[in-house]
């Protein structure tokens, strides 16, 4: 039972590369989302999806593009690395049988520093 | 919008005693979630206990309970028998279920627990 499974765990980035993180999960989830992780911030939510070929803007979305061409895949993209973009990303999903009854389960995280 | 606030940034314990950790939110809805998520030094995010608003007996998991005062819109974690594999960072975050939104959550800053033996 894999859950949710993210790619890269690790990455180093240059100032001004690109990349893209993928995020895979097989529990047939309709929402997905992508947060970072920064000291004493929590999470913030970066974007999200609530079902195949949707995305919407979270909190802090500048910097950054997502895709979600398949329901079990979602992409976070970063176009041109900032060295504010050195984080902590996770990704979720959640399914919705009902308004009191969802829960969400995260990926291992990717750990990305751009210098 | 929600905001959730930890005010306790680290937080130690010794082994086998009790600790609370707070949290509070702010919120102008009436329906919703509050959940503590336990990340251990392994970067997973580990749900550890869950309350529905709209609930008012406090949510138990075994040697985790909550406080939950809706109107004091306080959460806050109680654990006891410490052990030392509690050590990691908690967060406390609030969801409002959202049927065509998506369920978002939105954290707190997170408590640094170490168990001390």
């Amino acid at each position: 039972n894999a859950g949710v499974t993210q790619t890269p765990k690790f990455r180093v980035l240059k100032t001004g590369q690109s990349m893209t993180l993928l995020c895979a999960q097989d529990m047939n989830h309709e929402y997905m989302y992508w947060y970072r992780q920064d000291p004493g911030m929590g999470l913030r939510l970066i974007h999200y999806s609530v079902g195949e070929g949707t995305t919407a803007k979270g909190e802090v979305p500048d910097g950054y593009n997502v895709s979600r061409l398949k329901k079990q895949n979602f992409l976070l993209g970063l176009e041109s690395a900032a060295p504010s973009q050195t984080s902590v990303y996770f990704c979720a999903s959640s399914y919705y049988r009902d308004p009191w009854d969802t829960e969400a389960f995260f990926g291992q995280g990717t750990r990305l520093t751009v210098v | 919008a929600q905001t959730v606030t930890q005010s306790q940034p680290e937080m130690s314990v010794q082994e086998a005693e009790t600790v609370t950790l707070s949290c509070t939110y702010d919120t102008s809805e009436n329906n919703y979630y509050l959940f503590w998520y336990k990340q251990p030094p392994s970067r997973q995010m580990i749900l550890v206990i869950r309350q529905e608003a709209y609930k008012q007996q406090n949510a138990t998991e075994n040697r985790f309970s909550v406080n939950f005062q809706k109107a004091a819109k306080s959460f806050s974690l109680k654990i006891s028998d410490s052990q030392l594999g509690d050590t990691a960072m908690y967060f406390c975050a609030f969801m409002k279920p959202h049927d065509n939104a998506g369920n978002m959550l939105t954290f707190g800053g997170g408590t640094r627990l170490m168990v001390k033996p």
